[in-house]
């Protein structure tokens, strides 16, 4: 079985300053994982995804995400927080190549001017 | 090229009352996804189809049926609504169905459908 556990329902940081979404996962074999971002009343765009490359993975807008194997953990970051990022982020993992996706419950990032 | 489309945007229900969410893609994706999100809880897969002619149950799939009688299209019906059925609906697509670059879900912009 897999699954994921974003530990922050809500994050809130200044414009400017560093973003930090912590996430964890749970899998019987090597994961894949990703990272969504959904902003007000949209769809789901992926920000970045690993996929057992490297293990220190950029994605779009300026984020990234470390896998950690040791730790479990999947926690996306990025250097300078823009008002722009305020949206809804989602961990999502994935065990095989025929499993579905399972969601984490969202971490909401609002971003203070 | 429009991706993932939804047809409707927005519903009311009354409870006892049916309806069909249409998804249709143009992307010539083999696997489509329904999922429901509501507040806290993420997305959580209802059903989902790995080719035309196949569905398959996912998290969530009590009170849903699906149909994927065409590649491009996947429809998800409600026969019965309840009001626990609000909430938002988001269909997706992919290529296939694993880590490779073409296996990215591409999602549509979601059914928000309240049952009162």
């Amino acid at each position: 079985a897999q699954s994921v556990t974003q530990l922050d329902s809500h994050v809130s940081v200044s414009e400017g300053t560093p973003v930090l979404l912590r996430c964890n996962y749970s899998s019987s074999y090597s994961p894949s994982l990703f990272w969504y971002v959904q902003h007000p009343n949209k769809g789901l765009q992926l920000l970045l995804k690993y996929t057992s490359a490297a293990t220190l993975v950029k994605g779009i807008n300026g984020f990234e995400a470390e896998f950690k194997k040791s730790e479990t953990s999947f926690h996306l970051t990025k250097p300078s927080a823009h008002m722009s990022d305020a949206a809804e982020y989602f961990c999502v993992v994935s065990s095989s190549g025929n499993t579905p996706l399972v969601f984490g419950k969202g971490t909401r990032l609002s971003v203070i001017a | 090229n429009a991706g993932v489309t939804q047809t409707p945007k927005f519903r009311v229900l009354k409870t006892g009352q049916s309806m069909t969410l249409l998804c249709a893609q143009d992307m010539n994706h083999e696997y489509m996804y329904w999922y429901r999100q509501d507040p806290g809880m993420g997305l959580r897969l209802i059903h989902y189809s790995v080719g035309e002619g196949t569905t398959a149950k996912g998290e969530v799939p009590d009170g849903y049926n699906v149909s994927r009688l065409k590649k491009q299209n996947f429809l998800l019906g409600l026969e019965s609504a309840a009001p626990s059925q609000t909430s938002v609906y988001f269909c997706a697509s992919s290529y296939s169905q694993g880590d490779r670059e073409e296996d990215e879900q591409y999602f549509g912009p979601g059914t928000r459908l309240t049952v009162t």
